[in-house]
C-alpha cells in the first residue's frame, strides 16, 4: 500500500532558527514525492519535487529536501525560517499509474518572534 | 505559470440544496483533473479522478450519486454537491494536469463550502 507519514503535527520554531520537517513514505516503486505548502483557506503552492537523479532538490524560498531511500524519507529543510513560513506543509506521493497524489497527514509551522 | 481557477471561492448553501463547484485551466488543457476535500486541521482526500470526456473514477467511500463531477472540456471540471448536508461541510480543492501521467499539477484555491 502507498502512503506518506508525516510525523510532526505540529512544529514552533523561533525566527531565524533552522528546521526540518519529517516526511516518511511506503510505495513498492521509485517515487515521486513533493513538497506543497497551504496558507489558511488557500490552495497549494508547490515547494519542490523529487523525481529522480540528485537527492538533494532545491525549491521556492530557501527550501530543499533530501531523498534517502534506504530511509524512506523526504525530509524539508531550511536554514533559517521567516515569520512568512508559518503555514500547514504537506509532504506527498504520486502514484505513477494515474498520477493522483497521496498526501501525508500535514504539519502545522509556527514561527515565534 | 499555469493558472487553475476554483470559483466560488466560498460559498453557504441550505440543507438539502445543490452546490456546483468550478474548476478552469486558464492557459493549459487539463486532460485531467482530481477532487479533493479537506476537513479543517486535516490533510487533502481525493474523491475523485476525472478525465475528460470520460465518466469521473471515485475513490473508495465516496458516494458519486452525491458528488457528481463533470469534466466536458478540455478547460472546465464541475464538482456538483447534491442534496448537500452540514456534514459534507468542507474545503474542496480541485487540480489539473496536463498531458501525460507525469505532468505537473496544479492546484485551485479552493472552495468553503458551508452548509447549514
Amino acid at each position: 500500500a502507498q502512503s506518506v507519514t508525516q510525523p510532526d503535527i505540529h512544529i514552533t520554531v523561533s525566527e531565524g532558527a533552522s528546521l526540518e520537517l519529517r516526511c516518511n513514505y511506503s510505495y513498492g516503486a521509485t517515487p515521486y514525492l513533493f513538497w506543497y505548502v497551504q496558507s489558511p483557506g488557500q490552495g497549494l503552492q508547490l515547494l519542490l519535487k523529487y523525481f529522480s537523479g540528485d537527492t538533494l532538490v532545491q525549491g521556492i524560498k530557501g527550501f530543499e529536501a533530501e531523498f534517502k531511500r534506504s530511509q524512506s524519507s523526504f525530509n524539508l529543510r531550511k536554514p533559517s525560517v521567516h515569520w512568512s513560513d508559518a503555514a500547514e506543509y504537506f509532504c506527498a506521493l504520486r502514484n505513477n499509474q494515474g498520477g493522483k497524489l497521496i498526501f501525508g497527514q500535514g504539519t502545522e509551522l509556527s514561527v515565534k518572534p | 505559470g499555469a493558472v487553475v481557477s476554483q470559483h466560488p471561492s466560498w460559498v453557504i448553501c441550505k440543507s438539502g440544496t445543490s452546490v456546483k463547484i468550478e474548476c478552469r485551466s486558464l492557459d493549459f488543457q487539463a486532460t485531467t483533473m482530481f477532487w479533493y476535500r479537506q476537513f479543517p486541521k486535516q490533510s487533502l482526500m481525493l474523491m475523485a479522478t476525472s478525465n475528460e470526456g470520460s465518466k469521473a473514477t471515485y475513490e473508495q467511500g465516496v458516494e458519486k450519486d452525491k458528488f457528481l463531477i463533470n469534466h466536458a472540456s478540455l478547460t472546465l471540471s464541475t464538482l456538483t454537491v447534491t442534496s448537500a448536508h452540514p456534514e459534507d461541510s468542507s474545503f474542496y480543492i480541485c487540480s489539473a494536469q496536463a498531458g501525460q501521467v507525469n505532468s505537473p499539477l496544479h492546484f485551485g484555491n479552493g472552495t468553503r463550502l458551508t452548509v447549514t
